[in-house]
């Protein structure tokens, strides 16, 4: 059990420009989430893949942000156009099974700075 | 809807001391609870859990929390702080019921440990 790595843990980029952020979750859980969260907050969900499939997108902030699961196994999320608002670190999550009581695994989040 | 509130945005205990941090939920179903921990710059990781078996639960690092239904409360506590037990703890819930594993965080309380 490697964990959920993400990558990269740091990125800082001028606004209006795009970023991607990649996750591996631990091996064999089918379910992958992302997570956006703010100084002083608590993590906020955006979305998740039961598989390949993207189960829920509706908190997805805006249309600047989308992710992907093409084959089940890594993720992406892109933010294109980005804002100072943006700025935030990016959590990675990960499940095993459908219960909701299952426990999710984070990894260590990618921060991201707008400037 | 489901939320969690912590009372406390810090607190401040001596080492040996009790730690006791507060979790207030509301669920329209019954919960599942969870307690995370995060060290600084990092991602989190799960102190315990609460899925409707025993109400008593007992985590990693001597926490532990109760679970009252009468009082909508999910307490972490520790008999006695350490220094490394320092850091921002959440409280979240999901839904008992449907297959999304949604947690929503509360917003933290930084407990720091004083010698």
């Amino acid at each position: 059990d490697t964990g959920v790595s993400q990558n990269p843990r740091h990125k800082i980029t001028k606004r209006g420009q795009n970023v991607t952020f990649r996750c591996d979750p631990i091996s064999e859980h089918n379910r992958l989430y992302w997570y956006r969260q703010t100084l002083g907050q608590g993590p906020e969900f955006l979305t998740y893949f039961q598989n390949e499939a993207q189960l829920e997108k509706s908190r997805l902030l805006s249309d600047r942000f989308s992710a992907e699961r093409p084959k089940g196994s890594f993720s992406t999320l892109e933010i294109q156009r980005t804002e100072q608002g943006d700025s935030a670190m990016y959590l990675c999550a990960s499940s095993l099974g459908v219960g909701s009581g299952n426990t999710i695994y984070f990894g260590e989040g990618s921060w991201l700075t707008v400037v | 809807a489901q939320s969690v509130t912590q009372l406390g945005s810090h607190v401040s205990v001596s080492e040996g001391a009790l730690v006791l941090l507060r979790c207030n939920y509301s669920s329209s179903v019954p919960p599942y609870l969870f307690w995370y921990v995060q060290y600084p710059n990092q991602g989190l990781q799960l102190l315990l859990k609460y899925t409707s078996a025993a109400t008593l639960v007992k985590g990693i690092n001597g926490f532990e929390a109760e679970f009252k239904k009468s009082e909508t409360s999910f307490h972490l506590t520790k008999p006695s702080a350490h220094m490394s037990d320092a850091a921002e703890y959440f409280c979240a819930v999901s839904e008992m019921t449907g297959s999304a594993s949604k947690l929503t965080f509360g917003t933290g309380t930084r407990l720091q440990v004083t010698l």
